[in-house]
């Protein structure tokens, strides 16, 4: 159990576009989900919690206009990485938690390349 | 041990030797400690967690060992094996406004040599 997929695994871009991540809770109901971004060789830097239904809340300086996030059923959230630059190259994780309870439950990355 | 920094601790052991990970949290005010292992390409992986009333919980070939004076903590991996290769983070759980956080420390590249 609490299994947590994204789609697609890995991503292609060209410099200006604008991709979309997927992230879903496959077996449970997450009421919340973290957004992370990780970099080569360094660790997982959290960028914004979301909680169904509601806006995301955003870490300090993550651009809410660039990192576009919909956490819109208890299922699935996602992220859209907006006129997307090279630097935005990285893996982005998602990871769910269920209530208030301590354990997230991590997805299996995408890995974005923007060309 | 793990240190903030752009750097990636590393440590090397011997195939069936014991593996120690360090790591050095920053809040007193963290209640939860979770060790994560992450294979190159994936997402990080559940090993271990303790409570900050506890100072040491065992699961199988792994014991962490939480120090609250000093803010540290560790993973043991006992009989490490090719499969333990990975980078293991540790993590610490606190409360932020009305949300539960996790903020991940930098890491340490462990490598079993044969």
């Amino acid at each position: 159990g609490a299994v947590v997929s994204q789609h697609p695994s890995w991503v292609i871009c060209k410099s200006g576009t604008s991709v979309k991540i997927e992230c879903r809770s496959l077996d449970f109901q997450a009421t919340t989900m973290f957004w992370y971004r990780q970099f080569p060789k360094q660790s997982l830097m959290l960028m914004a919690t979301s909680n169904e239904g509601s806006k995301a809340t955003y870490e300090q300086g993550v651009e809410k206009d660039k990192f576009l996030i919909n956490h819109a059923s208890l299922t699935l959230s996602t992220l859209t990485v907006t006129s997307a630059h090279p630097e935005d190259s990285s893996f982005y994780i998602c990871s769910a938690r269920v209530g208030a309870v301590y354990e997230q439950y991590f997805g299996p990355g995408t890995r974005l390349t923007v060309t | 041990g793990e240190s903030v920094g752009l750097h990636l601790p590393t440590l090397s052991v011997q195939e069936g030797d014991n593996s120690i990970i360090n790591c050095a949290y920053s809040n007193s005010a963290s209640d939860y400690f979770i060790w994560y292992k992450q294979e190159s390409g994936k997402g990080p992986q559940f090993i271990i967690d303790i409570r900050s009333n506890m100072d040491k919980r065992q699961g199988q070939r792994v014991t962490v060992l939480l120090n609250k004076t000093v803010k540290h903590l560790s993973l043991q991996i006992a009989a490490t094996q090719p499969g333990d290769s990975a980078v293991y983070f540790c993590a610490e759980n606190r409360s932020s406004g009305s949300a539960r956080q996790l903020t991940f420390g930098s890491g340490t590249q462990l490598t079993v040599l044969p």
